[in-house]
């Protein structure tokens, strides 16, 4: 168990619909990271949060956003779903060193 | 830009066979990288770490990699593979500046036959 917790496990939803994906850091980690996991891409950074404040973008689609709360808790929103969509989204969390240790996944499926 | 390269795609081995696996990362400045390890159905688990210092650094579960500076490499190694041993393996590098975001290469999935 890496400390880092996602919710949902599984979601399926259809077309143009909008989700919500949660992550729960390790205790006193600052830094949050998701990234998705596709057969095509491969694993592809999104987005990192620090302490609250958005800290670096990648390959983040447009209709995607993300926050994190004070209680360093973080989600990932997805809007306007598109079948290519479908995949395993991470989140990772890392301390003051530069490990991340990553959460189970929430599988995404678009129908 | 930074990039991360993974060779192998898919690799079979028996049990009791010797495995490495090729990394080649491409970075400016500095490059802390990783190892990280898939099971089926799970998360991504950290084998090992290179940040500095000795270049052979030993992880989890016998893996070992070696940074080699003049070659770019990061590949991963173990002696005596087992069927344990079957999953994808993903080589990750950063910038060392902490807390940065992680390159993954495309991944090597490792198959062992009993």
């Amino acid at each position: 168990d890496s400390g880092v917790t996602q919710t949902p496990k599984h979601l399926i939803t259809a077309t143009g619909q909008r989700v919500t994906l949660r992550c729960s850091p390790r205790s006193g980690d600052l830094s949050v990271y998701w990234y998705q996991q596709s057969l095509d891409q491969g694993l592809q950074f999104l987005i990192q949060y620090y302490n609250g404040e958005e800290r670096a973008k990648g390959n983040i689609l447009e209709r995607f956003s993300a926050q994190q709360f004070p209680d360093l808790h973080s989600e990932l929103n997805l809007s306007s779903l598109e079948l290519g969509d479908s995949a395993l989204y991470f989140c990772a969390s890392s301390g003051n060193g530069n490990i991340q240790y990553f959460g189970a996944g929430t599988r995404l499926s678009v129908l | 830009a930074q990039s991360v390269s993974q060779h192998n795609h898919h690799v079979i081995l028996s049990e009791a066979a010797s495995l490495e696996l090729g990394c080649n990362y491409s970075y400016g400045g500095t490059v802390n990288l990783f190892w990280y390890v898939q099971y089926p159905g799970q998360h991504l688990q950290l084998l090992l770490k290179y940040f500095s210092g000795d270049p052979l650094v030993k992880g989890i579960k016998g893996f070992e990699a070696e940074f080699i500076k003049s070659k770019f490499s990061f590949n991963l190694r173990k002696p005596s593979v087992q069927w344990s041993d079957t999953a994808e393996y993903f080589c990750a590098g950063a910038t060392n500046f902490g807390n940065e975001k992680l390159t993954f290469g495309t991944g090597t999935r490792l198959t062992i036959i009993p």
